[in-house]
């Protein structure tokens, strides 16, 4: 069972905007601004797209961005593209508990 | 370009050890935290724990502890990873990952290629 809670699944259709969720705890995402997001296609490494809850790495599409509301953080992918197909991956800091980074299970999101 | 190259796969049997090695380049070795994070075949991201590479602190998930050890080299700039006591559920890919900084879990970038790791007998 992972730390932080992923929906199994979402999809979109082309254009449209998506939001996946992860949900901690009030000692990892709701405690701290270091909640980051990966990017997995199949058989590659995982690939950064935002860092910090908001942040978004050099080379980056704006069309990713992430946010934060109490123990949950968003990943929001607007104007969704067929490349955007792929598992994505939400980890935190674990704080004072762990000191070492959380993963959320996973999400595959699916562009119809 | 900031890189990280991973020593390649391996086959062990049950009970055996195996050592990953990820050589950065690009920036200063000692300047960044490094991750290891591996990933069982169809499953999810899981970490192991973390290496300083410039004092050589070391904090292991608690899942690992007593049977993973991270060492550097910082004079050919090269994280590993031993894992001992193999067994067939550690069959996984194993990857290095750079922390972005400048606090410890800020965001991991970049990952290295990964090394698949089988354990078989």
């Amino acid at each position: 069972q992972s730390a932080l809670t992923q929906p199994a699944s979402v999809s979109g259709s082309p254009g449209q905007s998506i939001t996946i969720s992860c949900t901690g705890t009030s000692s990892d995402v709701g405690s701290y601004n270091l909640v980051s997001w990966y990017q997995q296609h199949p058989g590659k490494a995982p690939k950064l797209m935002i860092y910090e809850g908001s942040e978004r790495p050099s080379g980056v599409s704006n069309r990713f961005s992430g946010s934060k509301s109490g123990n949950t953080a968003s990943l929001t992918i607007s104007g969704l593209q067929a490349e955007d197909e792929a598992e994505y991956y939400c980890c935190s800091y674990g704080g004072s508990s762990t000191f070492h980074v959380v993963f959320g299970g996973g999400t595959k999101l699916t562009v119809l | 370009q900031v890189q990280l190259v991973q020593s390649g796969a391996e086959v062990k049997k049950p009970g055996a050890s195996v050592k990953v090695s990820c050589k950065a380049s690009g920036y200063t070795f000692t300047g960044y935290y490094l991750h290891w994070v591996r990933q069982a075949p169809g499953q999810g991201l899981e970490t192991m724990g973390w290496i300083n590479p410039n004092s050589g602190g070391t904090n292991y998930a608690q899942k690992f502890q007593g049977r993973v050890t991270m060492t550097r080299d910082t004079s050919i700039s090269t994280a590993y990873m031993e894992l001992s006591r193999l067994r067939s559920d550690d069959t996984a890919v194993y990857y290095c990952a750079r922390d972005v900084g400048p606090e410890l879990g800020s965001g991991l970038d970049p990952w290295g290629q990964g090394t698949l790791v089988t354990v078989t007998s």
